[in-house]
């Protein structure tokens, strides 16, 4: 199994500003997802990232507000921009394991916008 | 299209009770279903898997069999524990060269008192 670290663990920002979340994958992996959570709910894919592409953003998530980096293979991040407390929810990264037929997930960014 | 519908919560029980959380699905083709665990304060944990019709996944007592004439993978326990408190989230994702983004239900709150 891949063992998944995000950072920060948790953050509290102020309205307009932007936060970069990390990613960082034990081993090399060909797609990385972010998800959100937001309180409350179920989680919402926001892009597919795959390592030397162009993210691939779900609709409603647009690369100005949520840009994707992806620069090596177990390693990607996600910048939340010009934030409002609509924002505010966990964000979760999580890999592919195609062998296994499973997906694992980081323990998560939880982001409070104030 | 493709999507997850679980029971509503939360649920309640006392300790050693048994325990039913409903899931139902819509898919386009034949997916993969999981049932992912959220401990309180921590990331997604995947609990247990099912990859073709009548296959039973089962892990930590807690089993959910894939049902393709109802569309459904409920899971159940025989009897609960406190640890068992959590968020338990049903998915479906397609296998293939890749399984993609996972389709998520809302999660459904167990809490199990002693």
């Amino acid at each position: 199994s891949a063992v998944i670290s995000q950072k920060p663990s948790r953050d509290i920002c102020q309205r307009g500003t932007s936060l970069t979340i990390q990613c960082q994958v034990d081993s090399q992996v060909t797609m990385m997802f972010w998800y959100r959570q937001q309180p409350g709910q179920s989680l919402t894919l926001i892009a597919t990232a795959n390592q030397g592409s162009e993210a691939t953003y779900e609709s409603g998530f647009v690369i100005d507000k949520f840009p994707i980096s992806r620069p090596n293979l177990t390693f990607s991040t996600l910048t939340v921009s010009n934030m409002s407390p609509e924002d505010s929810s966990i964000y979760l990264c999580s890999v592919e394991d195609s062998e296994y037929n499973e997906q694992f997930f980081g323990p998560g960014t939880r982001l409070t916008v104030l | 299209g493709n999507s997850v519908t679980q029971m509503e919560g939360p649920v309640t029980l006392s300790e050693e009770a048994f325990l039913t959380i409903n899931c139902t699905y819509t898919a386009t083709g034949y997916p993969s279903l999981f049932w992912y665990v959220q401990y309180p304060g921590e990331g997604l944990q995947l609990l247990l898997k099912a990859t073709k019709a009548d296959d039973k996944g089962s892990n930590k007592g807690f089993e959910a069999t894939y049902r393709k004439e109802t569309t459904s993978f409920h899971l159940e326990k025989g009897s609960v524990q406190v640890s068992d408190s959590a968020v338990y989230f049903c998915a479906l994702g397609y296998r293939g060269s890749t399984l993609g983004r996972l389709y998520f239900g809302r999660g459904t709150q167990l809490t199990v008192w002693p």
